[in-house]
């Protein structure tokens, strides 16, 4: 089955404390992307990656970190979390654009609710 | 750069009624207008699309139409039913759809009433 996956799927912490989100699609897209949902101002996008080694910055990438190693993964970093950073995240990937005319299908994860105390 | 309004921010219809979503982009440049639906405790999924070659498309009680023009494109929804009710997002790219940015509204909550 076609799908993004991401872990943990709730995660509490406290300020400070480094944490990683993993994301992984098994389509074999090259292009993958991070956002943050919250209340009232929709899907902001934190980071996106073009293809392996390839990342630049969305609209709100104080404070995250990501890395493009492989292909399928695209981990999601707060090396120093504080409490602004409570969100739903969620994980996407899409084909490059362009193989069908512009811009393509963005397959979303299942997201992950993040606390930060 | 590319910014996306969307009206209204919550919806209530009686079961069987139509429900419409509107959406306002900036960007002339923009070629495509995807609608995502988000249920309870999941991600966003594509429920429909339209290019800039169109001015509407349709997939069985749901349709799209596009006035560029204008610069805004909307959901309509008929015959509405309890399982619609969710979060809508409609989204246009960055730069025409070059580095496959997606800007996303602020989202409509759907609410069908049995």
């Amino acid at each position: 089955e076609a799908q993004v996956t991401q872990n943990p799927r709730y995660l509490i912490t406290v300020t400070g404390k480094k944490l990683t989100v993993t994301c992984s699609q098994n389509m074999n897209h090259e292009y993958m992307s991070w956002y943050r949902q919250d209340p009232g101002l929709g899907l902001r996008q934190i980071y996106y990656s073009m293809n392996v080694e390839v990342t630049d910055k969305g609209d709100v990438p104080e404070g995250y970190k990501v890395s493009r190693k492989e292909k399928r993964n695209f981990p999601l970093i707060l090396e120093s979390p504080s409490p602004n950073q409570t969100s739903l995240y969620f994980c996407a990937s899409s084909s490059l654009p362009g193989t069908s005319g512009g811009a393509d299908t963005q397959y979303f994860g299942p997201g992950t609710r993040l606390t930060v105390l | 750069g590319e910014n996306v309004e969307q009206h209204p921010s919550t919806l209530s219809v009686q079961e069987g009624d139509s429900a419409v979503i509107k959406c306002t982009y900036s960007d002339s440049a923009s070629n495509y207008f995807p609608w995502y639906k988000q249920e309870l405790g999941k991600g966003p999924q594509l429920i429909i699309d339209i290019r800039s070659n169109v001015g509407e498309k349709k997939d069985q009680r749901i349709a799209v139409t596009l006035n560029k023009t204008a610069k805004h494109f909307s959901l309509h929804i008929t015959e509405t039913q309890p399982e619609d009710s969710a979060v809508y997002f409609c989204a246009a790219p960055v730069r025409g759809g070059a580095t496959n940015k997606l800007i996303f509204g602020t989202g409509t909550l759907l609410a069908v009433q049995p």
